[in-house]
């Protein structure tokens, strides 16, 4: 069955990037059928889709318009992982950080442990 | 953007039944999903598709949607189904296009 590992630092200081690794098993990231989407959790913000990745014959992103200008979301193909990098993070930007798959339809399964980054000078 | 609003929280004893509610606009056109999370660990799928039960979901787990407001019931409530609940739509058109209810506690007395 298909599994997420997250990887990446949990502390950051304002101004800097954050990256955060999603390690797939059981499926390829190339898959045609499936997306690779990030989601962050705040007591502030609750659940929050911040963005996707998938192929479909090319590369395609979607972001969240809240995020765009500082999200970057890739895959790495040889690795079979996806990367989230999101720059100039605040405090605003504290949170657990998910990745999460989309297989065929609209719901998340499975999901990554979850990352708790936090952000502080 | 589509919001969903879901009820802070829920008390209910074991062996009794445990009702979620998740209030949409038109809710009941959509797909909704549901999530549990454990305290400390990731949400985990326990409805798909309104009513789907993913395999090694219980039965105990039902899930129902119409008009405004879909509901997730958890039947013959257990102490480990003390969890946080979340339901989940896509909406096409809306940023973002996968909207998170507000989540609701539920309390095993």
């Amino acid at each position: 069955q298909v599994q997420l590992r997250q990887s990446g630092p949990g502390l950051m200081k304002p101004s800097e990037t954050l990256s955060l690794t999603c390690a797939i098993s059981g499926e390829s990231v190339s898959s045609n059928s499936a997306t690779w989407n990030w989601i962050r959790q705040s007591p502030s913000r609750g659940l929050e889709w911040l963005g996707r990745t998938y192929y479909r014959s090319r590369w395609y992103n979607d972001y969240a318009l809240s995020m765009k200008g500082r999200i970057m979301i890739s895959p790495d193909v040889a690795k079979n992982e996806v990367s989230l990098h999101l720059n100039s993070v605040t405090p605003e930007d504290s949170a657990v950080y998910f990745c999460a798959r989309v297989a065929g339809a609209n719901w998340f399964d499975p999901w990554g442990q979850g990352t708790l980054v936090t952000v502080s000078s | 953007s589509y919001v969903l609003t879901q009820p802070p929280s829920v008390s209910v004893a074991p062996g009794k039944t445990a009702t979620i509610t998740c209030g949409g606009l038109n809710i009941g056109s959509k797909s909704v999903n549901w999530y549990q999370q454990q305290a400390g660990q990731a949400p985990v799928l326990v409805i798909y598709n309104d009513r789907g039960r993913p395999s090694g979901i219980p039965a105990r787990f039902s899930g129902s949607n119409s008009g405004t407001t879909a509901t997730l019931t958890i039947s013959r409530v257990e102490a480990g189904d003390e969890a946080d609940y979340y339901c989940q739509v896509w909406h096409n058109g809306s940023d973002p296009p996968y909207v998170f209810g507000t989540g609701t506690k539920v309390t095993v007395l």
